[in-house]
């Protein structure tokens, strides 16, 4: 079964700065990736997805995310932070042989942004 | 276009009651449809899963269940709750594997 890891469960990052959130998962082909965004008391929006092609994916609110399969690593990036960028990010990893187009959470990073 | 409403927004429950949470989708057929369970500070966990009408796969053992009596429509219930079910519940759905997930708004239930 697949795992997904997002080591930082937290990052204070200053407005303006760059961010970037690490996603590591394991499984033994190429999955489908996803990164999910989570304001407070919220449902899930989904920022961006990969499954083929282009390593690097743009996504929607100024994020990427570069897909790298030698490092099993699925990093969200944003050059610039807006405050309303604080909330919780969540990595995401599906299985295409799997039934029922599951996905499996990691356990999410919470992003700070100070002014 | 495809929306999905889930309600209630918030719910508090005593312990022993039951519970029942719905969740609609709107604008699509046949869709796969999720419940997962969301611990305060802690990741998403895949509750039940449903490919069909009728067809519900459980992910954890627990004193919950759900049903799919209609294509666009997922529940989830129990007849006892405990206080360990307390949580933010959400739905979701999806048309296919490399689409990802659309969410509802989620339901906050607090067991007294």
């Amino acid at each position: 079964a697949q795992s997904v890891t997002q080591p930082d469960i937290h990052i204070t990052v200053s407005e303006g700065a760059s961010l970037e959130l690490r996603c590591n998962y394991s499984y033994g082909a190429t999955p489908y990736l996803f990164w999910y965004v989570q304001s407070p008391g919220q449902g899930l929006q989904l920022l961006l997805k990969y499954f083929s092609g282009d390593t690097l994916v743009q996504g929607i609110k100024g994020f990427e995310a570069e897909f790298k399969r030698s490092q099993s690593s699925f990093n969200l990036r944003k050059p610039s932070v807006h405050w309303s960028d604080a909330a919780e990010y969540f990595c995401a990893v599906g299985d295409p042989q799997a039934a029922g187009n599951k996905l499996t959470f990691g356990g999410g990073t919470r992003v700070l942004v100070k002014p | 276009s495809q929306t999905i409403h889930q309600w209630p927004a918030t719910l508090v429950q005593p312990v022993g009651s039951p519970l029942s949470l719905e969740c609609t989708v709107e604008g699509t057929s046949n869709p796969n449809l999720y419940w997962y369970r969301q611990a305060a500070g802690r990741g998403l966990q895949l509750l039940f899963y449903s490919v069909g009408i009728g067809q519900i796969s459980s992910e954890v053992p627990q004193n919950l269940s759900a049903s799919r009596p209609q294509d666009r429509q997922f529940i989830l219930s129990s007849k006892k709750l405990l206080l360990s079910d307390s949580g933010f519940y959400l739905c979701a759905w999806t048309p296919g594997p490399s689409r990802g997930y659309t969410f509802g708004s989620g339901t906050r239930l607090t067991v007294v």
